[in-house]
């Protein structure tokens, strides 16, 4: 079964700086999507970026950037200046069929 | 696009209290999932829906937990009776074939249940 694990549960920035949040999963499948959510106090899940297994390339949205590194199944989230709005709760998750499966999250909190 | 949308925001019941979710989803979008989300928790997956059909059941604890999905649009989640621990946020998601590689799940905005 596959399973996804994020070992920070809560993380903080200074407004402006960078942070990355790590997340690691397990898996026997080849091809499958990584994503990762952000969850505000409003509870909507928000997709901020996803990474196709078989691409190599990191991805990258703007001030967001994952760090793929298949061998070692492994996808952190780095966020470049980071902003006030950004605090809110983080999410890793693992899809290879139809079906989203959640690690336990990392509070993000930006101070300014 | 309109999203998914989900009622009511808030629940407040009693233990051994009936209570019903409803949600709809993206117009178009085929497959309808439930999440139930405990306070510091990722997201658990309760049912899958294809269409009107059950996909996966298997997370759903059937003795108290109840979901439909007529027509297959809109869908209800039923607990009946509730417990303490079924305090949570139930997430409903929806997406399609075609585009849940690019976009994942679409997610409503959640039903927050606190069982007294």
């Amino acid at each position: 079964a596959q399973t996804v694990t994020q070992s920070q549960p809560e993380m903080s920035v200074q407004e402006a700086e960078t942070v990355t949040l790590s997340c690691t999963y397990d898996t026997s499948e080849s091809n499958y999507y990584l994503f990762w959510y952000k969850q505000p106090p409003s509870r909507q899940m928000i997709l901020v970026i996803r990474q196709e297994a078989y691409k190599q390339q990191n991805a990258t949205e703007n001030r967001f950037s994952v760090n793929f590194q298949k061998a070692a199944k492994s996808f952190s989230l780095k966020i470049s200046d980071s902003q006030l709005g950004d605090t809110a709760m983080y999410f890793c998750a693992f899809m290879n069929t139809d079906k989203l499966i959640f690690g336990t999250g990392t509070r993000l909190q930006v101070f300014p | 696009e309109a999203g998914v949308a989900q009622s009511p925001r808030y629940k407040i019941i009693e233990k051994r209290q009936s209570v019903a979710f409803w949600c709809n989803p993206i117009s178009g979008h085929a497959t309808l999932y439930w999440y139930q989300q405990i306070l510091g928790q990722g997201p658990k997956l309760l049912i899958q829906f294809q269409n009107n059909g059950v996909v996966d059941d298997s997370q759903l604890p059937k003795d108290r937990f109840s979901a439909e999905r007529l027509k297959g649009v809109d869908s209800t989640l039923k607990i009946q009776p509730a417990k303490l621990e079924d305090s949570a946020v139930y997430l409903c998601a929806s997406t399609s074939p075609k585009t849940q590689g690019r976009y994942g799940y679409t997610f409503g905005s959640g039903t927050r249940l606190t069982v007294v």
